[in-house]
């Protein structure tokens, strides 16, 4: 079973529109982020929550929307899409509620959703 | 933005050694150094993570420097499925990890 999925795996659509991207992890962990990457394979982190509550939110447009119903699913949402928002998306998860167990717990990424605005 | 300094890429052999190198000048104490290496078309993927001493584990080995401000992670023995981007971000926790655009090591046959 895929630990971290996320859907869809290709996203195409036209400037202006709004979507989603879904994000489930299976690992039981307390913590979930999203993450961009760029053309020149920069990853830098989004937003992060923590038992459905965000606790890391990095300077991105307040035309996404993270929305967490439970600790196993993180969605993004992007309204009013832009060219510059093309790029990969990740799903990350791990345990991050603090102490050695956060120290030493990997964070487990899906395999992304390219979004292509145009 | 990023706070590790990697090289762009590398080179090397198959069947051989490969040291990557990383700079963490501004780690603090409590900070640990973890890798992540991304394949294409996939997510990034734990490689090791360690704070002070040397670590090593069935994936690689992972050299820190007494000071700290710089690491290195060893592939005993380069195959073609290492190629991948590798990344070195530090952090005090998972959910703080900033990654950079880390080094693409390509491995020839």
């Amino acid at each position: 079973d895929t630990a971290v999925s996320q859907t869809p795996k290709y996203l195409v659509t036209q400037m202006g529109n709004d979507k989603s991207i879904k994000c489930e992890q299976n690992l039981g962990h307390d913590t979930m982020y999203w993450y961009k990457q760029d053309s020149k394979k920069f990853l830098k982190i989004m937003f992060s929550y923590n038992n459905k509550e965000l606790i890391i939110n990095e300077t991105v447009p307040n035309r996404f929307s993270p929305k967490s119903p439970d600790k196993a699913h993180l969605n993004l949402h992007i309204n009013s899409l832009e060219l510059g928002d093309s790029a990969v998306y990740f799903c990350a998860s791990s345990y991050g509620g603090g102490g050695v167990k956060s120290y030493n717990s990997p964070l487990h990424f899906g395999n992304g959703t390219r979004l292509t605005v145009t | 933005d990023a706070k590790t300094t990697q090289p762009n890429s590398m080179e090397s052999n198959e069947e051989e050694p490969v040291h990557l190198p990383c700079n963490h000048s501004t780690i603090s104490g409590t900070d640990y150094i973890h890798w992540y290496r991304q394949l294409p078309s996939q997510g990034p993927e734990y490689v090791i993570h360690g704070l002070t001493s040397n670590v090593n584990n069935r994936m690689a080995s992972l050299a820190i420097a007494e000071d700290r401000k710089s690491s290195t992670l060893i592939l005993h023995r380069a195959t073609l499925r290492d190629a991948a981007v590798y990344y070195c971000p530090f952090s005090g926790s998972a959910r703080q990890l900033t990654f950079g655009s880390g080094t693409q090591l390509t491995v020839l046959p």
